[in-house]
């Protein structure tokens, strides 16, 4: 079966220092994997994907993300946070197998406050 | 290209109650997924719609249902509501197809509908 383990709830970074969201999964086939960010009272916003192509993916606002797959992590990475950085981040894994589409699933979350 | 649009943005709906939520995906894309969004439980997968045929669910109870039309539009209606169906019900488009290239399943997201039941 497939999983997704965002590692912390809660991470507070001030601004213009590192930002480390980790995500671990768990899946039996290749999986497709995503970060997607949701600001308050809004709806979902993709960040990046992950398709296969490069273990290094660059998403917008300066976001980018590994993937490793013999550590089965997809880590979310920012060199300098911003005060609008400030949201809940998901890590989302969608696994196609049987020729089904597959469902996405959604870790847990990890809301990033950012102080001043 | 527009993005994916829900109405009414706002419900409040009293136990007992039914309502239904409408989802506009984004142009050309046929399929239509559905999310329960809760904080104890955080993003749940409703259902998926595509070419008007559901083709998968969640682990929901029958009261939550759906329907997809031919221009894609989509509607899930839940009936019997509960206190515990609060919630912001959030619908998400994509191309839909079964290519054999990832991304598996993008999926472009609208703003939700904030579903209180008093």
């Amino acid at each position: 079966a497939q999983s997704v383990t965002q590692l912390d709830s809660h991470v507070s970074v001030s601004e213009g220092t590192p930002v480390l969201l980790r995500c671990n999964y768990s899946s039996s086939y290749s999986p497709s994997l995503f970060w997607y960010v949701q600001h308050p009272n809004k709806g979902l916003q993709l960040l990046l994907k992950y398709t296969s192509a490069a273990t290094l993916v660059k998403g917008i606002n300066g976001f980018e993300a590994e993937f490793k797959k013999s550590e089965t992590s997809f880590h979310l990475t920012k060199p300098s946070a911003h005060m609008s950085d400030a949201a809940e981040y998901f890590c989302v894994v969608s696994v196609r197998s049987g020729g089904s589409q597959g469902n996405l699933i959604f870790g847990k979350g990890t809301k990033l406050s950012v102080k001043p | 290209k527009a993005g994916v649009t829900q109405t009414p943005r706002y419900l409040i709906k009293t136990r007992g109650q039914q309502v239904t939520l409408s989802c506009s995906p984004i142009s050309g894309h046929r399929s239509v997924s559905w999310y329960q969004q809760t904080p104890g439980q955080g993003l749940q997968f409703l259902f998926e719609y595509f070419s008007e045929t559901q083709r998968n669910k969640g682990n929901f109870p029958g009261r939550f249902s759906g329907r997809q039309f031919s221009n894609s539009r989509s509607e899930m209606n839940v009936s019997t509501l509960e206190l515990g169906d609060s919630a912001l019900y959030l619908c998400a488009s994509s191309l839909g197809g079964q290519g054999d290239l990832p991304p598996f399943n993008e999926q472009f997201f609208g703003p939700g509908t904030r579903l209180t039941v008093l």
